[in-house]
């Protein structure tokens, strides 16, 4: 067990619609760093948030958007969803800086019908 | 250009024997760590093992063990004895400094332990 908390762990839902995914951080983790696993990209890098802030910006799409809450849990929130949305999404914790460990929660795994 | 880089899509071992999994990396920061995940079938994301670019010995977790040869710029993962529960996908990744530093994941390597 990482330590990481995210829900749903599943969630099936139609294209076109919205839904919301959270993550809980290892107890002390400041950061929360958001990743999509799909078939055809692998494992990409979507956002990152440090104490509340954004903090860095990967391959995410504009009908995503992500933001941290003063008790360090975030939420990713994906809208207008379409068929290629459907992947493995994970976040992570962890220290900062490079010579750090991150950690990831289970993963939600979302299905667009 | 690839920042990391695993050549074996898949591997075929059998149980009890040492495995060797490959990983390149490239990189032009001094500092930055090296990750090994393993991935079952359930889909989880299991951190096994760590290495600094600073670190000057071999990192080794239990059974794991990291192969880091810095100036070939080579992180290999070694799992000596390997058991059945082994079987899953292993992804090489690495974390650059700076400000954005998120985990850069290579394309992953399919281990298969035959009984």
């Amino acid at each position: 067990d990482s330590g990481v908390t995210q829900t749903p762990k599943h969630l099936i839902t139609a294209t076109g619609q919205r839904v919301t995914l959270r993550c809980s951080p290892r107890s002390g983790d400041l950061s929360v760093y958001w990743y999509q696993q799909s078939l055809d990209q692998g494992l990409q890098f979507l956002i990152q948030y440090y104490n509340g802030e954004e903090r860095a910006k990967g391959n995410i799409l504009e009908r995503f958007s992500a933001q941290q809450f003063p008790d360090l849990h975030s939420e990713l929130n994906l809208s207008s969803l379409e068929l290629g949305d459907s992947a493995l999404y994970f976040c992570a914790t962890g220290g900062q800086g490079a010579q750090s460990e991150q950690f990831f929660g289970p993963g939600t795994r979302l299905t667009v019908l | 250009a690839q920042k990391i880089t695993q050549t074996q899509p898949g591997m075929f071992v059998q149980e009890k024997e040492a495995v060797t999994l490959d990983c390149t990396y490239d990189t032009s920061d001094p500092s930055y760590g090296l990750f090994w995940y393993k991935q079952p079938s359930s889909g989880e994301m299991i951190f096994l093992i760590y290495q600094g670019s600073y670190d000057q010995q071999n990192a080794t977790e239990g059974r794991y063990s990291l192969n880091f040869q810095k100036a070939r710029k080579s992180a290999n993962l070694v799992i000596s004895a390997s058991q059945l529960g082994d079987s899953a996908m292993y992804f090489c990744a690495m974390r650059e400094g700076g400000r954005d530093d998120k985990i850069i994941f290579g394309k992953g390597t399919r281990l298969h332990i035959l009984p």
